[in-house]
């Protein structure tokens, strides 16, 4: 079955403490992304990568660090951890960029106290 | 202020009725899509729109774009509750080919 999987789904971590969230998709797609949703504020991407090797920035990168050395996963690292980067984290793929129909994962409510 | 603007925020129909949902951006859309979502779970993919004028229906949405590719209507004819949740619009290759944005979402209740 073709899908984008995250793991963890639910995750509560102390300030400070490094974490990552795993994305993985099975569908061949050169392109992936990450977003955060929070109240009011909507989806915001944080980053996106259009191939192996090749990242860049979205509206909200600070905090965040990602990587793609292979074309399936794209994960999302957090060095440090706030309280404000306490939010619904979303990853999407799709088989070029962003103009073509985006594949999401279902989604990583992180908690950080 | 939002790129993408959407209206209304939110919204509350008798069920049976029909409704529109608006999203609208100052610059060109070039993918231009629609998403669901029930509060707090993931993104369902309603529909995807590319071409000035295009319409697209599935069961009892449809989604256009007009035609100078700058606006998006979503609308429902018959509501019923199942159609309750938020309705996010998101458009792709914004600013480059890697950029997506969303709307701030429309938060619809359909009562019965």
């Amino acid at each position: 079955e073709a899908q984008v999987t995250q793991n963890p789904r639910y995750l509560i971590t102390v300030t400070g403490k490094k974490l990552t969230v795993t994305c993985s998709q099975n569908m061949n797609h050169e392109y992936m992304s990450w977003y955060r949703q929070d109240p009011g504020l909507g989806l915001r991407q944080i980053y996106y990568s259009m191939n192996v090797e090749v990242t860049d920035k979205g509206d909200v990168p600070e905090g965040y660090k990602v990587s793609r050395k292979e074309k399936r996963n794209f994960p999302l690292i957090l060095e440090s951890p706030s309280p404000n980067q306490t939010s619904l984290y979303f990853c999407a793929s799709s088989l070029s960029d962003s103009r073509t129909e985006q594949y999401f994962g279902p989604g990583t409510r992180l908690t950080v106290t | 202020s939002q790129e993408l603007e959407q209206s209304p925020q939110s919204l509350i129909v008798q069920e049976g009725k029909n409704l529109t949902i608006n999203c609208t951006s100052s610059k060109t859309l070039y993918g231009l899509y629609w998403y669901k979502q029930k509060y707090g779970e993931g993104l369902i993919f309603l529909m995807m729109l590319q071409k000035g004028g295009e319409e697209k229906s599935h069961e009892k949405i449809t989604a256009k774009l007009d035609e100078k590719k700058q606006q998006s209507s979503l609308h429902i004819t018959a509501s019923q509750p199942s159609h309750a949740g938020i309705y996010l619009c998101g458009a792709g290759g914004y600013s480059n080919t890697g950029k997506l944005i969303f709307g701030q979402g429309t938060t619809l209740q359909v009562k019965p």
